[in-house]
């Protein structure tokens, strides 16, 4: 049974430019969540999608955007990346909305702006 | 004041002491409290969860929240090589939804 991937597990971008990354949830999760976790920090919510609509925001600018497919995955996009933006991009997936704490996590997409 | 802070690490304990990991907060909002392991360029995994004041063990691992004085800490006991992880204790809310806070989380080391 495949747990939460997510890719690429490596990018480089420049400042000014634009990223997406990728996840495919746990087999029979359809609820994904996406954190930003910055070196030595614990992760930060970004978004939650449930049924291909964002359900919760944490306190993140407009430049982070993200999309759910029908098939449960999902996109995380970041526009205009500033050298704050390099952290470790977290997805994690649910059985559903009533989570109890049972967030399943990638092993993450590690991004570097120069 | 950051909501969620963590003893800074990073710790490190010989093989078979007991460990305690500490976490307070300042959201007295919270009633879900968890307790997530993650190893080197992993991602966190689910240790513990509770809800409200009390304690839950499991094997070897026990947690305990006390809401009064908005602490809750994780002990491990018999402690293991294979539990040098860096811990993160996590909080919400709600029962439902995935907006968690996380503290910073302590690297903990446990020599052989």
């Amino acid at each position: 049974d495949a747990g939460v991937t997510q890719s690429p597990t490596h990018l480089i971008k420049t400042r000014g430019q634009q990223v997406t990354l990728r996840c495919s949830p746990k087999s029979g999760h359809d609820t994904v969540s996406w954190y930003q976790q910055a070196l030595g920090q614990g992760p930060q919510f970004i978004f939650q999608y449930y049924e291909e609509e964002e359900r919760q925001r944490g306190n993140f600018p407009d430049r982070f955007s993200g999309h759910q497919f029908p098939n449960y995955s999902s996109e995380l996009n970041v526009n205009a990346l500033l050298l704050g933006d390099s952290a470790l991009y977290l997805c994690a997936s649910s059985p559903s909305l009533a989570a109890t704490g049972e967030l399943f996590f990638g092993e993450g997409s590690r991004l570097t702006v120069l | 004041q950051k909501e969620v802070e963590q003893d800074p690490g990073p710790l490190s304990v010989p093989e078979g002491a007991i460990v305690s990991l500490n976490c307070t907060y300042s959201n007295s909002a919270f009633q879900y409290f968890m307790w997530y392991r993650q190893y080197s360029r992993k991602g966190p995994e689910l240790l513990m969860y509770t809800y409200s004041s009390g304690n839950k063990e499991d094997g070897r691992f026990t947690a305990q929240v006390d809401k009064s004085s908005k602490y809750i800490s994780l002990f491990i006991r018999d402690s293991q090589p294979s539990d040098s992880a860096t811990y993160l204790c996590a909080m919400s809310e709600l029962e439902y939804g995935q907006n968690f806070v996380f503290g910073p989380g302590t690297r903990l080391s446990v020599l052989p």
